[in-house]
Order: structure tokens, then C-alpha cells, then sequence
């Protein structure tokens, strides 16, 4: 199975910050990396495909970049909305898909 | 619009078992395979099952393969996760979310969720 190791585990920003939450793999899993966002008591969301693709209807604000172990969801001007938990997911070698531990994002 | 409605959440007893449904509505239910993932109280995403757009092929988590098994009828617009052998550890929030269909396996419209608690 392909580990997913997330950092940091909690952060806390201002609004207008800009924030990166990293995601690495077990082994190279080319750009097969999903990532959602999770509010208290909903279900995930996907934001961002395939490392960089932005999903229909989520904010600009919202990137991702990476290929190989090494990932990145960045936020470039934090929001109070994006009060979250974040988590990377693979779906390189499947079955099973894995999911990161997940980060914690906190407004100051 | 795309729905994904779990039901059949609830209390079951160690050993018991419980079917959770989820239906679909608002795409073509038969293009897509969808999954189960799941969320112990307080803790992050595990990944349940997947069955494909036919029926034909699925796959489980090594924690509950053999218990659990995952069926949908395309006639009905639902999938099915059949859980049986219920153990304390299977307390949790279960989702179903549809896979994209992508290389990249994206999960793209997820339900609200369904609470199983085993006491």
C-alpha cells in the first residue's frame, strides 16, 4: 500500500495569509494526487485532480503542484471559509486508495 | 443536480449486521463506479470499497474484506454496502462518493453521510 504522510498536521493563519500544506507518497505516484477539503460535519470536497487541476466551481485561490512523492495545496489569500481540514488521496496503485492523515487549518 | 442520499445508518450490536443505501440522482448512475470511504469520530478518511460501473468488479480495504460487500443495482439508481460481523472499531461516519472516471480516480460528488454506531 502506498503511505500518504502529510505537513503539518495543524496550522494556524491570518486571513489574507498564504498557506501550503505539503502531501508525500510512499513511492513516485507520477501526478495521481487528489486533494479535499473537509468542514466539521459535511463531506469532503474535492478541490484540486490530478496534482493541479482545479475542480469546477472551487475558488482560484486553491492551487496544486507536485509530481512524483512530493505535493502541494497551497491557499494564496486564506479566507475564514477555508477554515478545514485538508486531505491528499492517491490513485496511483489501486486498490486501496489512501488518504493522508490530514492538516488542520485554523484562522488567527 | 447531482445527489448522493446514504440511509440505513444507525445502532447495531457487536456481531450484528446492517445494509447501508446510498441513491443517486441528477447523473447516469450506470457510467460511473462509486466507493465507500469512511470516518471513525474524530479521526480522518479510510477507504472502504469501490465496485465498478457494472457490478462486475470490486474491492475492499483488508479491514473488512470478508464482512462487507458492496453491490449496487443500476435499475435503481443505488448502491448497497452489506456489513456484517459489526465490531466496535467499525464506529463511523460511512460515505459514498463517486469515482470520476479520470486516470487520476478523483472522487467528484460525495453523500451526506450515514452514522454507524456499533454498541
Amino acid at each position: 500500500d502506498i503511505q500518504m504522510t502529510q505537513s503539518p498536521s495543524s496550522l494556524s493563519a491570518s486571513v489574507g495569509d498564504s498557506v501550503t500544506i505539503t502531501c508525500r507518497a510512499g513511492q513516485s505516484i507520477s501526478t495521481f494526487v487528489n486533494w479535499y477539503q473537509q468542514k466539521p460535519g459535511k463531506a469532503p470536497n474535492l478541490l484540486i485532480y490530478a496534482a493541479s487541476n482545479l475542480q469546477r466551481g472551487v475558488p482560484s485561490r486553491f492551487s496544486g503542484s507536485g509530481s512524483g512523492t512530493d505535493f502541494t495545496l497551497t491557499i494564496s489569500s486564506l479566507q475564514p471559509e477555508d477554515s478545514a481540514t485538508y486531505y491528499c488521496q492517491q490513485s496511483y496503485s489501486t486498490p486501496p486508495w489512501t488518504f493522508g492523515q490530514g492538516t488542520k487549518v485554523e484562522i488567527k | 443536480q447531482e445527489q448522493l442520499v446514504e440511509s440505513g445508518g444507525g445502532v447495531g450490536q457487536p456481531g450484528r449486521s446492517l445494509r447501508l443505501s446510498c441513491e443517486v440522482s441528477g447523473f447516469t448512475f450506470s457510467y460511473y463506479a462509486f466507493h465507500w470511504v469512511r470516518q471513525a469520530p474524530g479521526k480522518g478518511l479510510e477507504w472502504v470499497a469501490v465496485i465498478s460501473s457494472d457490478g462486475s468488479r470490486t474491492h475492499y480495504a483488508e479491514s473488512v474484506k470478508g464482512r462487507f460487500t458492496i453491490s449496487r443495482d443500476n435499475s435503481k439508481n443505488t448502491l448497497y454496502l452489506q456489513m456484517n460481523s459489526l465490531t466496535a472499531e467499525d464506529t463511523a461516519v460511512f460515505y459514498c462518493a463517486r469515482d470520476q472516471g479520470t486516470p487520476s480516480g478523483p472522487l467528484d460528488y460525495w453523500g451526506q453521510g450515514a452514522l454507524v454506531t456499533v454498541s
